[in-house]
């Protein structure tokens, strides 16, 4: 079975630094792996998602993540927060592609001025 | 790229009524589709899923008679909840994948259901 587990349940940075969202994730077989993000009240959009081929894995609005076997993770990040990117971020494993997602439980990023 | 459009985008309405909720993919076949729901401060829980013209497999838990889900083309699919009460309040959201896998999970913006 697949599960996920995001590590914090809220993340405050401040506008201008380094965001961190970390993710573990545990998959008996080669995971596909995504991260979207939720505005309030919103759908979700898809951020990134890793599919088995570069471990480095770049996605839209300057969000990257790194896909580590070894150490079960794919950790969200991005080099400096704007303020619109205070969200709440979802981490989601699925076993292969056409599978149904498994969510994590969500980080909410609250970005300080 | 790929659209989902999901409507409405909020309802509220009286015990005792059915809710229908409107899930369409706007510019590509959406072979199969997901339905899940989001309790406030909650992660989403998957609640079915369907394959056209097939029938919908619900996840443990969840009264297939109560939401009922039709997938009656490759461009809609919609979940119906009967004899709503104020405990099926809830954000609900759908999700959509073409055959092919070229647009990925498409998510709606979700609906906002209140029952009073």
């Amino acid at each position: 079975a697949q599960s996920v587990t995001q590590l914090d349940s809220h993340v405050s940075v401040s506008e201008g630094t380094p965001v961190l969202l970390r993710c573990n994730y545990s998959s008996s077989y080669s995971p596909s792996l995504f991260w979207y993000v939720q505005h309030p009240n919103k759908g979700l959009q898809l951020l990134l998602k890793y599919t088995s081929a570069a471990t480095l894995v770049k996605g839209i609005n300057g969000f990257e993540a790194e896909f580590k076997k070894s150490e079960t993770s794919f950790h969200l990040t991005k080099p400096s927060a704007h303020m619109s990117d205070a969200a709440e971020y979802f981490c989601v494993v699925s076993r292969e592609y056409g599978n149904k997602l498994v969510f994590g439980a969500g980080t909410i990023l609250r970005v300080k001025s | 790229g790929a659209v989902v459009s999901q409507h409405p985008s909020w309802v509220i309405c009286k015990s005792g009524t059915s809710v229908k909720i409107e899930c369409r993919s706007l510019d590509f076949q959406a072979t199969t589709m997901f339905w899940y729901r989001q309790f406030p401060k909650q992660s989403l829980m998957l609640m079915a899923t369907s394959n056209e013209g097939s029938k919908a497999t619900y996840e443990q838990g969840v009264e297939k008679d109560k939401f009922l889900i039709n997938h009656a083309s490759l461009t809609l699919s919609t979940l119906t909840v009967t004899s709503a009460h104020p405990e099926d309040s809830s954000f609900y959201i759908c999700s959509a994948r073409d055959l092919q896998g070229l647009f990925g999970y498409t998510f709606g913006s979700g609906t906002r259901l209140t029952v009073v």
